[in-house]
């Protein structure tokens, strides 16, 4: 199976800033990433698939990249709805799996 | 537009069976283009993705839970169904059914809005 694993577990930061969110496969898996939003008592929310494509509706501000083990999500200027747990997702193969989540505070 | 909604107790006994229901609307859970998942979600912990069944009654779990766990679908009433048995508090978790789209997106783009499961006497 891959393992998904995301750093920071969590990350504080300010309204305006730009934060960056990382998450590494434990084998390669093209550009088979997605991203989701979760917010307390919400489903999580699909932002990002194929590693980079926006998903239809998410502000531009969301930006994936990365390839094979290593991928990344901006935000580049956080507004207080952004304040929520990031998920990664590989989508290569099966059992699909996610990461453990950055969990994003309000400094 | 696509909706799911979960339906099932909240409460199940241990060394009991959960069985879960996710409602399709909007369209057609017989369409070759998706399959349909269940995840849950450990409080505190992380999303955790438990298999998917396709409109054709094909099924693949994870391996993890697989000797507890069986999906079914009533293309009829579009729905599918989870039964996870032999529970514990373990099992204790939110319930998502949710749609994978493997050859477009390649993402979980639609999700339900989940269901709270206890496993407690």
């Amino acid at each position: 199976d891959i393992q998904m694993t995301q750093s920071p577990s969590s990350v504080s930061a300010s309204v305006g800033d730009r934060v960056t969110f990382t998450c590494r496969a434990s084998e390669g898996i093209s550009t088979w990433l997605a991203w989701y939003q979760q917010k307390p008592g919400r489903a999580p929310k699909l932002l990002i698939y194929a590693a980079s494509r926006l998903q239809s509706g998410v502000p531009s501000r969301f930006s994936g990249s990365g390839s094979g083990t290593d991928f990344t999500l901006t935000i580049s200027s956080l507004q207080p709805e952004d304040f929520a747990t990031y998920y990664c997702q590989q989508a290569f193969t099966f059992p699909r799996s996610f990461g453990q989540g950055t969990k994003l505070e309000i400094k | 537009q696509v909706q799911l909604q979960e339906s099932g107790p909240g409460l199940v006994r241990p060394s009991q069976t959960l069985s879960l229901t996710c409602t399709v609307s909007g369209g057609s859970i017989s369409t070759t283009d998706y399959y349909w998942s269940w995840i849950r979600h450990h409080p505190g912990k992380g999303l955790e993705w438990i298999g998917y069944i396709y409109y054709s009654g094909s099924a693949y779990y994870n391996p993890s839970l697989k000797s507890r766990v069986a999906m079914s679908v009533d293309t009829s009433k579009d729905q599918f169904s989870l039964n996870l048995n032999s529970v514990t508090a373990a099992d204790t978790a939110v319930y998502y059914c949710a749609r994978d789209a493997p050859y477009g997106l390649h993402a979980f783009d639609i999700w339900g809005q989940g269901t709270v499961v206890t496993v407690s006497s």
